[in-house]
């Protein structure tokens, strides 16, 4: 199993310029994340996916839109980026139940210029 | 402000010493768990405690959880230089729905080999 992957690992992009970022897990999981790491800072929520088809807003979902069609993959759709967004952008699975262990994908290096 | 927040921020042993961290937290919860993040890389889950308990040993790894004091800590023995990272503790907080993991800002250990 490769567990979550994530897609790309490094993007720099220009204000206003619009990306999406991939997150795919193979362990069938139903529930999935995104978190922002700024520096010095721990893991901040900005989406997650309860189900196939289900999102929902986190702490931080402000200039952020997700989707999850199918169940393994889980996209964060950046649509006009700002400087205030250059980040590390983590992915997570989670099996289900009431709260258990994540697991986490290696991480997306975003700047935006 | 962040539901969980470590203590220090930062430490610095020699290998061999035991490392203590200490996490506190506002809002009852479900479980608390400790991860660990190596430089550049995504967070690793280690151990994980439920309410209902006090302490939980795995390996060189020891975590005590004090609910009245909404307080634990996480102890390495014997520490290594491959135990240099960041630490992060994870509470889920009993009125997010079980779904949702909410994580500190970090401790950051250096163990000096």
């Amino acid at each position: 199993n490769a567990g979550v992957t994530q897609t790309p690992k490094f993007r720099v992009l220009k204000t206003g310029q619009s990306m999406t970022l991939l997150c795919a897990q193979d362990m069938n999981h139903e529930y999935m994340y995104w978190y922002r790491q700024d520096p010095g800072m721990g893991l901040r929520l900005i989406h997650y996916s309860v189900g196939e088809g289900t999102t929902a807003k986190g702490e931080v979902p402000d200039g952020y839109n997700v989707s999850r069609l199918k169940k393994q993959n889980f996209l964060l759709g950046l649509e006009s980026a700002a400087p205030s967004q250059t980040s590390v952008y983590f992915c997570a699975s989670m099996p289900g139940g009431f709260t258990d262990t994540q697991y986490f994908g290696p991480g997306t290096r975003l700047t935006v210029l | 402000s962040q539901q969980g927040e470590e203590d220090p921020q930062a430490l610095s042993i020699q290998e061999g010493e035991n490392a203590t961290m200490n996490c506190s937290y506002k809002t009852s919860i479900n479980n608390l768990q400790w991860y660990r993040q190596n430089s550049g890389r995504g967070l690793v889950h280690l151990i994980l405690i439920r309410s209902n308990e006090r302490e939980k040993h795995s390996g060189r790894l020891r975590v005590t959880l004090d609910t009245s004091k909404k307080s634990s800590s996480l102890l390495i023995t014997a520490s290594r230089a491959a135990d240099t990272a960041s630490y992060f503790c994870a509470t889920a907080p009993l009125n997010t729905g079980g779904f949702k993991t909410i994580f500190g800002a970090g401790t950051r250990l250096f163990v000096k080999a």
